[in-house]
C-alpha cells in the first residue's frame, strides 16, 4: 500500500511570491492534516481537511491556505511568502472510521522543504 | 489547550547504553499521548502511543514508554541503544476525540556514539 506521498521535495522562492505544496494520502483516507516545521520551532499545526471542508486551522496568518480536492488530495498554498515560511511542511492523512476508542493514526509523508529567500 | 514541553533538545548516550528522553505535557482535558521518529531528510513515524489501559506501553525498536498521570509525563526509555536509533524524537498529545490535530513538543535529537 502507498504511503502519503507529498510534491515537491523541494522548493525554493523568493519572498513576496506564492508556493503551492501538495499532498496525496493513502488511499481510503479522508483527512488531511498539514503541519509546518520550522527551525528551533518544532512541528505546529496548520490546516486540517475533512470530506473536502476545512474542519480546524492552526495559529497561522490568513496567507496561508489550502483545500481539498474530490479524491482527498490536498493542497497548502502560502502567499506572499516572508523569509520565516522557510520549513519543512509535513501533510498527514488519517481514516475515517474511527478505530477502538476513537482513534486513528496519523500518517505523515517525507515533507516538502520550502526555502525563501 | 494542550501543549508538551520535551526537557532536553539534545542527548548524547553511547551505544548499547540505556536512554530515556523526557516528555511532560500540560492538558486540562483527557489526551492521547504519542511519541514519534524522525529520521535526516524522513517524515515522522510512529513509535508507541498511549490511549488508555495500561500505564506501560511497548512500541517498535524496543522502545516503550510510561504514562504518569500525575506526574503529567510520558517518558520514553530503551535499554540498549544502537548506532541506528540516531534520530529526532517528538512527544506529542492530542485531546482524546480522535479527530483533533497533534500537539508536538520541540523534538529531542539523540546521537547514539559508537
Amino acid at each position: 500500500e502507498a504511503g502519503v506521498t507529498q510534491s515537491p521535495t523541494h522548493l525554493i522562492k523568493t519572498r513576496g511570491q506564492q508556493a503551492t505544496l501538495r499532498c496525496s494520502p493513502i488511499s481510503g483516507h479522508t483527512s488531511v492534516y498539514w503541519y509546518q516545521q520550522a527551525l528551533g520551532l518544532g512541528l505546529q499545526f496548520l490546516l486540517w481537511y475533512d470530506e473536502g471542508e476545512e474542519r480546524n486551522r492552526g495559529n497561522f496568518p490568513p496567507r496561508f491556505s489550502g483545500r481539498q480536492f474530490p479524491n482527498y488530495s490536498s493542497e497548502l498554498n502560502v502567499n506572499a511568502l516572508e523569509l520565516e515560511d522557510s520549513a519543512l511542511y509535513l501533510c498527514a492523512s488519517k481514516g475515517g472510521l474511527a478505530g477502538p476508542r476513537g482513534y486513528n493514526e496519523q500518517f505523515f509523508g517525507p515533507g516538502t522543504r520550502l526555502t525563501v529567500l | 489547550a494542550q501543549s508538551v514541553t520535551q526537557l532536553d533538545s539534545q542527548v548524547p548516550v553511547f551505544e548499547e547504553a540505556p536512554v530515556e528522553l523526557r516528555c511532560n505535557y500540560s492538558s486540562s482535558v483527557s489526551v492521547y499521548l504519542f511519541w514519534y521518529v524522525q529520521y535526516p531528510n524522513q517524515g515522522l513515524q510512529l513509535l508507541l502511543k498511549y490511549l488508555s489501559g495500561s500505564t506501560l506501553v511497548k512500541g517498535i525498536n524496543g522502545f516503550e514508554a510510561e504514562f504518569n498521570k500525575s506526574q503529567t509525563s510520558f517518558h520514553l526509555r530503551k535499554p540498549s541503544v544502537h548506532i541506528s536509533d540516531t534520530a529526532e524524537y517528538f512527544c506529542a498529545v492530542s485531546r482524546n476525540s480522535g479527530n483533533t490535530p497533534l500537539v508536538f513538543g520541540k523534538g529531542t535529537r539523540l546521537s547514539v556514539i559508537a
